[in-house]
């Protein structure tokens, strides 16, 4: 299997929250990232969260990390049509020069 | 600050001919950059890691001839695609260690190759 995973699609009603998923394999995992992509676009980091850290918070991204469980998930409250993209999971480890390796990506679409 | 450029944006080339992509670090200076290239509905995959002044390293299964990074400054980083075939067409994308060497990468906005 994939070291990274993440499920291929996601769609949600604007105005409601989305939760993406992700698993990883490396339980050395340092950091953890999640990455948007437009259509078109290069990968934008929106957050990361140290691998000590259960969850992080930012304006209305909440990151969530189960450690035993190798599970990271990326909340979005009140989505909008503007976040329809891309979403990229990424973990680092030490012993991997803290290179990323990404998941598949999760396209997130929007609907009025 | 952090923003990393990469030109051309788009480009359409013959098969047979080369292309050159480039990859700037605009307000600071990388000592480390990679470039990764993205399949539709994939994820990306690292080509290589390129190190100032030095050759770059290239994963397994990426054919160092083929595809010739430079590193040449420490704002400056070239991929050059020789003797381009269809099946190079692809999304490049160059990402730049962030300041003073920290872990965090910033990403390029992408080079979308198209070879006929």
């Amino acid at each position: 299997g994939e070291d990274v995973e993440q499920s291929l699609f996601l769609s949600v009603r604007e105005g409601d929250s989305s939760v993406i998923n992700c698993t990883y394999t490396d339980s050395s995992s340092t950091y953890l990232y999640w990455y948007k992509q437009e259509p078109g676009a290069g990968l934008q980091l929106l957050t990361y969260i140290f691998s000590n850290m259960d969850m992080k918070q930012d304006q209305r991204l909440t990151v969530l990390l189960n450690k035993k469980d190798k599970h990271l998930s990326l909340r979005i409250a009140d989505t909008q049509t503007g976040d329809s993209a891309i979403y990229f999971c990424a973990e680092t480890t030490s012993g991997g020069s803290y290179i990323p390796t990404f998941g598949r990506g999760t396209s997130l679409i929007v609907h009025p | 600050g952090a923003v990393v450029s990469q030109h051309p944006s788009r480009v359409i080339c013959k098969s047979g001919t080369s292309v050159k992509i480039e990859c700037r670090s605009l307000d600071f200076q990388a000592t480390t950059m990679f470039w990764y290239r993205q399949f539709p509905k994939k994820s990306l995959m690292l080509m290589a890691t390129s190190n100032e002044g030095s050759k770059a390293t290239y994963e397994q299964g990426v054919e160092k001839d083929k595809f010739l990074i430079n590193h040449a400054s420490l704002t400056l980083s070239t991929l050059t695609v020789t003797s381009a075939h269809p099946e190079d067409s692809s999304f490049y994308i160059c990402s730049a260690r962030g300041p003073a060497g920290g872990v965090e990468q910033f990403f390029g906005p992408g080079t979308r190759l198209t070879v006929l």
